[in-house]
């Protein structure tokens, strides 16, 4: 079974570009939780879908980003427009659930080098 | 929204045993307890989860009091690929579903 896939593992944009991180849940997950991670801190919720839906934004920047997770096919945390703060590492984690006490699985992260 | 704090550090030699507390004194009665361990240029990894008293498997332990207010997980005999950080976190019931939110967790140093 595998688990969580993130690509790509690393992303180099120019100022003004658009990036496009991709997340693959685990088989059978309907969850998905994109976290982002600056050098030395811990990492900051963004965002919660469910399949076709979020359901929560609220650790997501209101300008330039968005995501979605189709009913078919990868979650997708899209950045435009990209400036130097975008730099971080941005982890997707998947659960089987919304509720309490379920383990959320973490991806391998990609990180994003904005020049 | 139930805040945890835990040591920003600490260092500990190669088989001794460690124990990181983690305070959480807001944390609510459906919350529960969950211990992560992340290596450098990794994802977080799941270590160990609890609601009440004590919680163990093949990696932790986890002791919870009966207040709830904190928690300590405990690694037997560290060995140098435990060097990591390990965040403590409670997810909360946010509008029906459970959210978490990481702190920036204790960073283990284990020495030869």
């Amino acid at each position: 079974n595998a688990g969580v896939m993130q690509n790509p593992r690393h992303l180099v944009r120019r100022r003004g570009q658009e990036a496009r991180l991709r997340c693959s849940p685990m088989k059978g997950h309907s969850h998905v939780y994109w976290y982002r991670q600056l050098p030395e801190e811990g990492l900051k919720f963004m965002v919660y879908l469910q399949k076709e839906n979020i359901i929560d934004e609220s650790g997501m920047p209101k300008e330039r980003f968005s995501a979605e997770f189709p009913k078919e096919g990868p979650s997708i945390l899209r950045i435009q427009q990209v400036v130097r703060g975008d730099s971080a590492a941005y982890f997707c984690a998947s659960s089987s659930s919304g509720t309490g006490g379920n383990e959320q699985f973490f991806g391998p992260g990609t990180r994003l080098t904005v020049l | 929204l139930a805040k945890t704090t835990q040591p920003i550090s600490m260092d500990s030699y190669e088989g001794q045993e460690v124990n990181i507390t983690c305070s959480h004194n807001n944390i609510a009665t459906n919350d529960y307890i969950t211990w992560y361990q992340q290596f450098p240029s990794q994802g977080p990894r799941f270590i160990i989860q609890g609601y009440k008293t004590k919680v163990t498997n093949e990696v932790a332990s986890l002791f919870i009091p009966a207040d709830r207010k904190s928690s300590t997980l405990s690694l037997p005999r560290v060995s140098l690929s435990d060097t990591a950080v390990y965040y403590c976190l409670v997810d909360f019931n946010s509008g029906g579903y459970q959210k978490v939110t990481f702190g920036t967790g204790t960073k283990l140093q284990v020495i030869p």
